[in-house]
């Protein structure tokens, strides 16, 4: 079975600061999707950025980038210009290419903004 | 609705008592996913529905938990005899179904507590 470990069960970062969540997972699968959700204190869970493990290029979106290591199993998440709304659980989650569409989710993260 | 709403919010049942969790998806989304999400943990897969399919349960911890997706759209997670390890955030997902954009969009969940 596929595993998602998050081992840094907190973090915190100054705003404006460069902040980098760390995700490892096991898996036997060659091709499978990972993803960086993000959910406040609200608790509606909502899609930070999503990585296919056949593109060998990073993806970003704005002032989110993940470090993609397919060989040592990692999947980091940068965060730069960190804002206050950045303040949240982070959840980085798995999904295999066949069967079931279903997510493996991590323990999480939280993350504080200091101002 | 913009997004995918649960009902109730919040639920209190005293130990034994069956309750019943609803989910409104997206409009036209295919699969519908039930996760628990236990207080400081990550959400865990339940269940997935492709439209009034039930195409994975393997997440269900126990013949006391039963979904439902009759028309392809609304659900209802039901528990009966509840206990208290029961207690948990409900969270409901819907997605397009398709792998190439398959991102969960995420409803606020029910908060369930046992007494």
């Amino acid at each position: 079975a596929q595993t998602v470990t998050q081992s840094q069960p907190e973090m915190s970062v100054q705003e404006a600061e460069t902040v980098t969540l760390s995700c490892t997972y096991d898996t036997s699968e060659s091709d499978y999707y990972l993803f960086w959700y993000k959910q406040p204190p609200s608790r509606q869970m909502i899609l930070v950025i999503r990585q296919e493990a056949y593109k060998q290029q990073n993806a970003t979106e704005n002032r989110f980038s993940v470090n993609f290591q397919k060989a040592a199993k990692s999947f980091s998440l940068k965060i730069s210009d960190s804002q206050l709304g950045d303040a949240a659980m982070y959840f980085c989650a798995y999904m295999g290419q066949g069967g079931s569409e279903k997510l493996v989710f991590g323990k999480g993260m939280k993350l504080t903004v200091n101002p | 609705g913009a997004g995918v709403s649960q009902s109730p919010r919040y639920k209190v049942a005293k130990r034994g008592q069956d309750v019943a969790l609803r989910c409104d998806p997206i409009s036209g989304h295919v699969s519908l996913f039930w996760y628990q999400q236990a207080l400081g943990q990550g959400p865990e897969f339940l269940t997935y529905f492709q439209n009034e399919a039930q195409l994975d349960k393997s997440g269900l911890p126990s013949d006391r938990f039963f979904a439902e997706r009759p028309e392809g759209s609304v659900s209802t997670l039901k528990i009966q005899r509840t206990q208290q390890e029961d207690s948990a955030v409900y969270l409901c997902a819907s997605s397009l179904g398709q792998r190439e954009t398959n991102e969960q969009f995420f409803g606020p969940g029910t908060r369930l507590t046992v007494l």
